[in-house]
């Protein structure tokens, strides 16, 4: 089964410093894959996919993606963080029967 | 675009009381729903998908006596807590896929909690 997996379930930087949150996928090459970001209390807001057309993808916010088959990996950066970036993401990517599979979720605190 | 509204955003009930909670796609037409469950620091718990204008397909351990859902519409799909227990308490996420079919658009969620 597809599944994605995110590793660490708690990331923190300083303030200005760059992102890093790491999500990898299993099996075969997906057609797409995705990141969210959850703020507290909140449902999943989009913040950029993966469909192919390009492996290095820009989403909103400033955050950006780069797929790379070699390394099974599809990771969320972001040059320099900010206050308002502390949330959960989760990296996610399509299923069976037009579902999707969810990583376990990265929390990231930003550090004044 | 693509946006994805839930009602209510919060509600508190009583034990044995029923709680319905609706999810509209509001700018995009969803043959598909989704509903998730969500538990204090956890990811999503898929609870059931749900089609237009047939049963919704619900995941194993899911009692979809318990957890009724209903989708009408192209744009509403309904989930309603039956006979609500202080168990069932947790955060309910909705999602719509677009007709293109990759991509789920979220509501943002409907906080239950039964005393």
């Amino acid at each position: 089964a597809q599944s994605v997996t995110q590793l660490g379930s708690h990331v923190s930087v300083s303030e200005g410093a760059l992102v890093l949150l790491r999500c990898n996928y299993s099996s075969s090459v997906p057609p797409y894959l995705f990141w969210y970001v959850q703020y507290p209390n909140q449902g999943l807001q989009l913040l950029l996919k993966y469909t192919s057309a390009a492996t290095l993808v820009k989403g909103i916010n400033g955050f950006e993606a780069e797929f790379k088959k070699s390394e099974t990996s599809f990771h969320l950066t972001k040059p320099s963080a900010h206050m308002s970036d502390a949330a959960e993401y989760f990296c996610a990517g399509p299923n069976t029967g037009n579902q999707f599979y969810f990583g376990t979720g990265t929390s990231l605190t930003v550090i004044p | 675009g693509a946006v994805v509204s839930q009602h209510p955003s919060r509600v508190i009930c009583k034990s044995g009381t029923s709680v319905k909670i609706e999810c509209r796609s509001l700018d995009f037409q969803a043959t598909t729903m989704f509903w998730y469950r969500q538990f204090p620091k956890q990811s999503l718990m898929l609870m059931a998908t749900s089609n237009e204008g047939s049963k919704a397909t619900y995941e194993q351990g899911v009692e979809k006596d318990k957890f009724l859902i209903n989708h009408a519409s192209l744009t509403l799909s309904t989930l309603t807590v039956t006979s609500a227990h202080p168990e069932d308490s947790s955060f309910y996420i909705c999602s719509a896929r677009d007709r293109v079919g990759e991509t789920q658009y979220f509501g943002p969620g409907t906080r239950l909690l039964v005393l």
